[in-house]
């Protein structure tokens, strides 16, 4: 069982809808990291956050430390947010990451 | 800031041979990582630097497969002898250490890959 979980797996909405994907994890961690990447690209970081709420645009973080569970919410949808969108965590006592893997989001206009 | 600056972005090279990947991390950033992304896997740590200095290296897959940082602005990861298996995106990540960053800077900045085809 990965420590790092995301669901869903695929995901394929119409332009303008809001998106949500989940990241839920293991046990205790220092901060979570929401990554986006696009076919053949790199590795770009959304978020990093360890409590609450962050935004930025139409993109949206959240997470839940009692529950340990995080959400990445994308309002007005657009095709050029098709990516595969990444949760990462570094456990406490740890620097390094490990990955969820990953949602593949479509958006067809 | 130009980045995470990797090099090469693409390599194809036969079974056998040496392969050596380089990173040039953001500057001030004290901590160094290679991850590897392959489709039967997805992203993998393979090694972490803190400060020039390996730190966590269990992801290396086995002796072939060798990482330097001879200083703040450069790394290396080396395979010798490379095999086909090894085909997949190598990233390099840097990000700065947490006890002299604030909460706000933790974040990491990814390289844009080296996609390394061994055949």
């Amino acid at each position: 069982k990965n420590e790092v979980e995301q669901s869903p797996q695929n995901l394929t909405a119409q332009e303008g809808e809001f998106i949500t994907i989940n990241c839920s994890y293991s046990v205790g961690i220092s901060a979570l990291h929401w990554l986006q990447q696009h076919p053949g690209g790199g590795i770009v970081s959304l978020f990093m956050l360890s409590s609450g709420k962050k935004k930025h645009g139409r993109l949206i973080a959240t997470i839940n430390i009692q529950e340990k569970h995080s959400s990445l919410h994308i309002t007005a949808s657009h095709p050029r947010d098709s990516a595969v969108y990444i949760c990462a965590v570094s456990f406490q006592g740890a620097q390094k990451l490990v990955f969820g893997q990953g949602t593949r989001l479509t958006i067809n206009p | 800031d130009a980045g995470v600056i990797q090099s090469p972005r693409h390599e194809v090279t036969e079974m056998g041979q040496e392969v050596t990947l380089r990173c040039k991390p953001i500057s001030g950033h004290n901590s160094l990582f290679w991850y590897r992304q392959t489709m039967m896997r997805g992203l993998e740590l393979l090694i972490y630097f803190n400060n020039n200095v390996p730190i966590d290296d269990s992801g290396m897959p086995e002796d072939r497969f060798s990482a330097k940082m001879p200083n703040a602005s450069f790394s290396t990861l080396k395979i010798q002898p490379s095999e086909p298996r090894d085909s997949a995106v190598y990233f390099c990540a840097s990000s700065p250490t947490r006890r002299r960053a604030k909460p706000s800077n933790y974040g990491y900045t990814f390289g844009s890959g080296t996609r390394l085809t061994v055949v």
